[in-house]
């Protein structure tokens, strides 16, 4: 089992363009949820996806959105990068319980370098 | 607003010395929490949650509702405790809520 995968491990773009990240959850996971990492910090939830709606949204702009397929895969796409928008964006995978204490499987991350 | 505050950036400790790292939050109701680590060169992984009141690699957190802390605490520190160490609640199992982490140094 590999886990959460993400792709790609690292990236370098402008202000002003827009970026598409990827996940695959971990085998037997249906939901995907979305983390923003800024350097010193913890990670932030972005948002989160199941049956390929969004679940649950944290606080973050329209500019960034997401997307799930049908195989649980999920993408994270910002708009109109900004320089703060340079961070670590990290996946995470779990189980829909009605158990709240069912936990994530994070990913590596991608590292987002705005310029 | 929900909140997780983890008050020690860095803390370092000598090897077979007690540990304690700090985790105070911010809810007035019942919330899960969890702690998360995070090894040198690898991904960010479940320590322990506070349903399951296990030990993990002799970790033991207990939550404390009236002090609101969940501190996580190990009797003897090992080299190989080394990582960055992250709390995190959540309320409705959808939103995780992190602190901004403590880095612990186990001296040799």
């Amino acid at each position: 089992d590999a886990g959460v995968t993400q792709s790609p491990t690292h990236l370098i773009k402008t202000r002003g363009q827009q970026v598409t990240l990827r996940c695959s959850p971990k085998s037997g996971h249906d939901t995907v949820s979305w983390y923003q990492q800024a350097l010193g910090q913890g990670p932030q939830f972005i948002f989160q996806y199941y049956e390929e709606e969004e679940r649950q949204r944290g606080n973050f702009p329209d500019r960034f959105s997401g997307h799930q397929f049908p195989n649980y895969s999920s993408e994270l796409n910002v708009n109109a990068l900004l320089l703060g928008d340079s961070a670590l964006y990290l996946c995470a995978s779990s189980v829909l319980s009605i158990q709240r204490n069912s936990p994530l499987h994070f990913g590596n991350g991608t590292r987002l370098t705005v310029t | 607003a929900q909140r997780v505050t983890q008050p020690e950036k860095l803390l370092s400790v000598f090897k077979g010395a007690p540990v304690e790292l700090k985790c105070n939050y911010s809810y007035s109701g019942s919330p899960e929490l969890f702690w998360y680590v995070q090894y040198s060169r690898q991904r960010l992984q479940l320590l322990l949650r506070h349903i399951s009141r296990e030990s993990i690699k002799g970790f033991t957190a207990d939550l404390n509702k009236g002090e609101t802390s969940f501190h996580l605490k190990k009797p003897f520190a090992q080299e190989e405790d080394s990582a960055m160490y992250y709390c995190a609640l959540t309320i409705t199992g959808n939103q995780f809520y992190f602190g901004t982490g403590t880095s612990l140094t186990v001296i040799p």
